[in-house]
């Protein structure tokens, strides 16, 4: 079975740091572009960053640039997210996602929730 | 930044009724359009992509149709298991956006 299996979410004090991680299964981990997104009371869902098979291109949404880190570990089946200085605005829903096609994800997770405390 | 406008945020139907959602973009996307659904606790679902091609394992009761700006949503006979919020997402343009969302209710 084809699954993302996010976990590393919690409740921390803004200007703290969490990492995400993101596992995969049922799959080629290695020959798909891969995403985070979030859904958050504010702007809904969010669009936040993705990477390609090896890690080679990368982009961001502009408003979590500098404070957002995506990297891969295709040995180990999995994908990362790494979130510094989080805001009360981050708080919510995060979920990784496979692309099947430029900008367009087949495969989501269950979500990991962030919760900033202040 | 392609905003997507979904309408209505909701509306409660009866099971076996024919319902229809609407998505427009702010700029023209040509057949770019996926539509999601997500229920509480689950992964968000693929639908719809391309406007009108039904992704994998998605009954013939959803149809998607439209281009450039304005799309649809239509499930005809709603079944129990259809009562979700349903988001749409343009992929012609970075970044991909998300519509708000339409929770289909029991009514």
């Amino acid at each position: 079975e084809v699954q993302l299996v996010e976990s590393g979410g919690g409740v921390v004090q803004a200007g703290g740091s969490l990492r995400l991680s993101c596992a995969a299964s049922g799959f080629i981990f290695s020959d798909y572009w891969m995403n985070w997104v979030r859904q958050t009371p504010g702007k809904g869902l969010e669009w936040l960053t993705n990477m390609n098979q090896d890690g080679s291109e990368i982009s961001y949404v502009a408003s979590v640039k500098g404070r957002f880190t995506i990297f891969r570990d295709n040995a180990k089946n999995s994908l990362y997210l790494q979130i510094n200085n989080l805001r009360a605005e981050d708080s919510g829903v995060y979920y990784c996602g496979r692309d099947f096609s430029p900008r367009l994800m087949d495969v989501w997770g269950r979500g990991t929730t962030v919760t900033v405390s202040s | 930044e392609r905003l997507m406008t979904q309408s209505p945020a909701a509306l409660s139907v009866s099971p076996g009724e024919r319902v229809t959602l609407s998505c427009r973009a702010s700029q023209s996307i040509g057949t770019n359009l996926a539509w999601f659904q997500h229920k509480p606790g689950q992964p968000p679902r693929l639908v719809i992509y391309g406007a009108s091609t039904r992704a994998p394992g998605i009954p013939a009761r959803f149809s998607g149709s439209g281009s450039g700006t304005d799309f649809t949503l239509t499930i005809t006979s709603l079944q129990s298991e259809d009562f979700a919020v349903y988001y749409c997402q343009q992929s012609n343009n970075w970044p991909r956006t998300f519509g708000q969302g339409t929770k289909v209710e029991i009514k």
